[in-house]
């Protein structure tokens, strides 16, 4: 069985300029979430979707991040424009409705210069 | 999600039993302990949880005291692999499932 999948791996881009990155969950898993983890800071929530509905978005940071997972299966966390703090690791997640447990993703890491 | 705290940093021998303690004094009634684990930059990885009885799988053993208010994870026989950070999570498995990671112990297993 495919694990949690996301795409790029590592990105490199300038400040202003615009970053999606994907996730593709385990097949079947309801509950898909976006992590981050900046320079020296702790892993971060930054929301969690049922299916295609946002479940809770209360730790995105403002309005140049969406999210989105439309139909319910692969999302995608858009960053326009970046910013110099946006830098850092990027997690994706998934699980099974009901359960604690989170199966991550490798990480996508973002450097904006 | 109840605060836990946990030593910044632990040394283990190869081949020896790592213990890592985590208080959580806080715990609810309904909240289970949840532990994982990151390696180097990888994604985080689950290794165990438990509500009140003391777990055992194949990767650790979960022994929870019997108020519940701190926690050993135990790696039986570590290996130069469970050299990572490893995160102590107290939370209520409802539909919300996000976790709240904190600052972890780091794990140095040493040959």
């Amino acid at each position: 069985e495919a694990g949690v999948t996301q795409f790029p791996s590592h990105s490199v881009i300038e400040k202003g300029q615009t970053v999606t990155l994907r996730c593709d969950p385990i097949s079947g898993h309801d509950n898909l979430y976006w992590y981050r983890r900046v320079m020296g800071k702790e892993i971060k929530f930054l929301l969690h979707f049922v299916k295609e509905s946002k479940q809770d978005e209360s730790g995105m940071p403002n309005n140049r991040f969406l999210a989105e997972r439309t139909g319910g299966t692969y999302s995608t966390l858009k960053v326009q424009p970046a910013e110099l703090e946006d830098s850092g690791v990027y997690f994706c997640a998934s699980s099974h409705q009901g359960t604690g447990e989170l199966f991550f993703g490798e990480g996508s890491r973002l450097t904006v210069l | 999600d109840a605060k836990t705290t946990q030593p910044p940093s632990m040394d283990c021998a190869e081949g020896r039993a790592a213990n890592l303690p985590c208080n959580h004094s806080t715990i609810s009634g309904n909240e289970y302990v949840y532990w994982y684990r990151q390696i180097h930059s990888q994604g985080p990885q689950y290794i165990i949880h438990g509500l009140k009885n003391n777990e055992t799988n194949e990767m650790a053993s979960l022994i929870i005291t019997e108020d519940r208010k701190s926690s050993t994870l135990i790696l039986p026989h570590a290996t130069l692999r469970d050299t990572a950070v490893y995160y102590c999570i107290v939370r209520v498995v409802t539909g919300a499932n996000n976790l709240f990671f904190g600052t972890g112990t780091r794990l140095t297993v040493i040959p």
